[in-house]
This record gives C-alpha cells, sequence and structure tokens, in this order.
C-alpha cells in the first residue's frame, strides 16, 4: 500500500528566505508524485508533477521539486518565498492504478 | 474555461436537514471524487466514482450519498445521518493517464 508523511505539520520562514517542504512516500512500484497549494478558502491547485524523466521539476511560482528514488523523498523548494506564498501545501503520490493519496499537509507561515 | 464548477461556495442548514452540493466538470473525465477536509486532517476521501452509474465508498462515507447519472456531475448529499457535517468540501477529477486530480474550488457547509 501507498503512503505519504509529511514531516512538517507548519513551517515558518522568514521573507525572502528560502525554504523546503519535505514530503517521504512509501510505495512498491513506480510512482507519479504531486505537490499541490491551497490558499485559505479556496480549492488545490497544482505547483507540480513529477511523471517521469528528470528528477528535477519546476513548477509555478518559482518552486521546484526533487525526486530522490533512494530516498523515497520528493521535498519541496523555493529560494526565496514571498508573503503571498501563505498558503497550506500537500504532497500526493499515485501509482496510476491506484486512488491518489495525500500526506496531511504543511502549512506555510512568512513572517515579515 | 475547462473545470471543475463546484456550487453552492457558502451553505448554511439546520441539524436534521439534507443538504446536496453540486458539482460539474467539462474535462471529460471518467473519475470523479468528493473530499470533505477538516482543519489539520488532510483531505479525507468521502466517495469516488471511476464511471457513469457506478461509484464506491471511500473512507468516510457514513452519512453520506452520490450519484453518477452523468459524465459531467457527481453531486454528493450530506444526510441528517452524518453526525458532524461542519466541514470544507471538495470535488474532484482525475487525469486517466497521470491520475493528477483537478480540484472545484470547495463548498463550506455549516450546520447551524
Amino acid at each position: 500500500a501507498q503512503s505519504v508523511t509529511q514531516l512538517d505539520s507548519q513551517v515558518p520562514v522568514f521573507e525572502e528566505a528560502p525554504v523546503e517542504l519535505r514530503c517521504n512516500y512509501s510505495s512498491s512500484v513506480s510512482v507519479y508524485l504531486f505537490w499541490y497549494v491551497q490558499y485559505p478558502n479556496q480549492g488545490l491547485q497544482l505547483l507540480l508533477k513529477y511523471l517521469s524523466g528528470s528528477t528535477l521539476v519546476k513548477g509555478i511560482n518559482g518552486f521546484e521539486a526533487e525526486f530522490n528514488k533512494s530516498q523515497t523523498s520528493f521535498h519541496l523548494r523555493k529560494p526565496s518565498v514571498h508573503i503571498s506564498d501563505t498558503a497550506e501545501y500537500f504532497c500526493a503520490v499515485t501509482n496510476r492504478d491506484d486512488k491518489i493519496i495525500f500526506g496531511k499537509g504543511t502549512r506555510l507561515h512568512i513572517l515579515p | 474555461d475547462g473545470g471543475i464548477t463546484q456550487s453552492p461556495k457558502y451553505l448554511f442548514r439546520k441539524e436534521g436537514q439534507n443538504v446536496t452540493l453540486s458539482c460539474e466538470q467539462n474535462l471529460n473525465h471518467d473519475a470523479m471524487y468528493w473530499y470533505r477536509q477538516d482543519p489539520g486532517q488532510g483531505l479525507r476521501l468521502i466517495y469516488y466514482s471511476q464511471i457513469v452509474n457506478d461509484f464506491q465508498k471511500g473512507d468516510i462515507a457514513e452519512g453520506y450519498s452520490v450519484s453518477r447519472e452523468k459524465k459531467e456531475s457527481f453531486p454528493l448529499t450530506v444526510t441528517s445521518a452524518q453526525k458532524n457535517p461542519t466541514a470544507f468540501y471538495l470535488c474532484a477529477s482525475s487525469d486517466p493517464n497521470t491520475g493528477e486530480l483537478f480540484f472545484g474550488e470547495g463548498s463550506r457547509l455549516t450546520v447551524l
């Protein structure tokens, strides 16, 4: 069975500082990996996805993530955050034949 | 624009009343999903449908019902049997090739 662990429920970071949101997964087969962002009272939007190919994936709003198969991780990074990045971020995994599984989310707080 | 439309955005109901949340998609996706979101609990799957006239229970189906009479539509009824219905409800459909989910803007139900 697949599972996703987001190691931090909340991450505070100063504006213009770098940030990393951690995600680890478990699966016995090849996976597709996703990061979604949710702003208050809105649905989830796709930030980026890994399907195959290059392990470094670039997404919207300056975010990127690196797929590491040996460490079963898919951490999300941004070199310099802005106040507008305040949101909740969800990591998700699927093997295409099964339903997508979400982590519990990481709330990113941007400090002025 | 292709996407998922949920209505209403906000809904208030008295205890003991059934309510129906609408979800329509024009992405031509076969699979559709309903999730419930409570603070700090991530996304929990209520029901999903992989094809018209067929649906399956998710992890928290008790007190909910769905129908899938048309490919475009997947309404969710929150019945009076649901003990704690106040929550944020999200509808989604999935890309058949990657499993990527596309979400609506959500419906916030408050039971008074």
